[in-house]
């Protein structure tokens, strides 16, 4: 079983509403949670970390928020855009440094 | 400043050949990935190397799938014997101290088609 399970698998969504992104994880002991977006075609890029002791944190139109006690996690879109469609994936560290991946969110934005 | 350079792009290769995938970590990133992305999927760990460290090759699929690294710089990956599912893209990361709290800065990835 995958240590780390991201919900909903895709998603479609009108420009400009907003949509939240889910993963929860078993990964034990934790040390950071870390949200990427991957382009179509491109390499994973790092939206935000957050660590154990942080509940929320904002990039611009991204919150991610943590529950560590339920081990989850969320990132919420605002005003989606055109340019927000591609994969959301959600990475969590170990303290050992290993790294467990999430399939990723396939978010598509309509206008 | 740079980033992460995987080569080639693309490649197409028959069944049964090698290939030899490059990558061109940040300079000063002691740390670097191998994943394997399959059409759809999520990203699939291959091997890690860490600074003079024994790589952790525990993703390698199988015997045909190996890597080096030349000390803190570039890292090849080759494939023997290529089969037609390994056509995947292959990513290259970087990060400093092992991406602890810092993040891994992916490449563009290698699209590999097996023919």
């Amino acid at each position: 079983k995958n240590q780390v399970e991201q919900s909903p698998q895709s998603l479609i969504i009108l420009e400009g509403k907003n949509c939240t992104l889910q993963c929860n994880y078993t990964v034990s002991p934790f040390s950071n949670l870390r949200w990427y977006k991957q382009d179509t075609g491109r390499g994973p890029v790092s939206l935000t970390i957050m660590t154990f002791s942080e509940n929320t944190k904002s990039n611009g139109r991204y919150t991610a928020t943590l529950d560590a006690d339920t081990k989850q996690s969320s990132l919420h879109i605002t005003a989606s855009q055109l340019s927000d469609s591609a994969s959301y994936i959600c990475v969590v560290s170990a303290r050992n440094n290993r790294l467990a991946f999430g399939k990723g969110n396939q978010v598509v934005v309509i206008p | 400043g740079a980033g992460v350079s995987q080569s080639p792009s693309n490649k197409v290769t028959e069944k049964g050949k090698d290939v030899e995938l490059r990558c061109d970590p940040i300079s000063g990133h002691t740390a670097l990935y191998w994943y394997r992305q399959r059409l759809g999927q999520g990203l699939e760990f291959l091997i890690y190397f860490q600074g003079n460290s024994a790589p952790d090759k525990s993703g390698l699929p199988s015997d045909r799938f190996s890597a080096e690294r030349t000390g803190e710089s570039v890292s090849t990956l080759t494939i023997q014997r290529t089969q037609q599912e390994d056509s995947a893209v292959y990513l290259c990361a970087s990060s400093l101290e092992g991406g602890k709290t810092t993040p891994l800065h992916f490449g563009n990835g290698t699209r590999l088609t097996v023919t």
